[in-house]
């Protein structure tokens, strides 16, 4: 079936830190891929998407490719912020009929002064 | 402002009764879904509904009951709420399956 595996966490970074948090999926054809981000105490916000292989997706400093070869979406940011803390959750979509969101379990991100 | 809105934002249930979680858009979204988030658990689908008067089962449907009978809302009924069902629920919606969702902002339910 479906899946997506990401990263364990807690993962602490130092602000201005490289970051990268891995996902790879499992999935037939060529579903859209997502990362959602979860701020303390709120709901799941759109962070970027792709939805073909070898497309990239940006937003706020992030970015991730669509890696058909090695099923992967690993989100990366050149110099993170304190207030980048955050949960973020990959996820992937196939869909018409199948559309609904597969989620990874999350990576806990704290970013430290 | 344009989203998804749910309430309550908090509620406390004693085992065995029930209660209706509320999720309303205003989007024009046909597509519509409630998860549960548990530690460690990442977000599961309990049910989905890609219009008015259609919804289908997701992956933890069991001691859920949803319907929907306008575009807009779509709630959520606990039929005899269990401690296994404490949890943070989101309800989601998207004009596009392929598309992304717009979440609410949840509803932390703690049965006792």
């Amino acid at each position: 079936g479906n899946s997506v595996t990401q990263m364990e966490g807690p993962v602490t970074l130092s602000e201005e830190a490289f970051l990268t948090i891995n996902c790879t999926y499992t999935a037939t054809g060529y579903p859209s891929l997502f990362w959602y981000v979860q701020y303390p105490g709120e709901g799941l916000q759109l962070l970027l998407k792709a939805t073909k292989a070898d497309d990239k997706g940006s937003n706020k400093g992030f970015e991730a490719t669509y890696r058909k070869e090695t099923t992967s979406f690993h989100l990366e940011k050149g110099s993170v912020q304190v207030s980048d803390s955050a949960v973020y959750f990959c996820a992937l979509s196939k869909g018409g009929s199948q559309g609904n969101l597969i989620f990874g379990k999350g990576t806990k991100l704290s970013v430290k002064p | 402002n344009a989203g998804v809105t749910q309430t309550p934002k908090f509620q406390v249930l004693k085992t065995g009764q029930s209660m209706t979680l509320q999720c309303a858009q205003d989007m024009n979204h046909e597509y519509m879904s409630w998860y549960r988030q548990d530690p460690g658990m990442g977000l599961r689908l309990i049910h989905y509904s890609v219009g008015a008067g259609i919804t289908d089962q997701g992956e933890v449907p069991n001691g859920y009951n949803v319907s929907r009978s306008t575009t807009e809302d779509f709630p959520l009924r606990l039929l005899s709420a269990a401690p296994s069902q404490t949890s943070v629920y989101f309800c989601a919606s998207t004009l596009s399956r392929g598309g992304g969702y717009t979440f609410g902002s949840g509803t932390r339910l703690t049965v006792v």
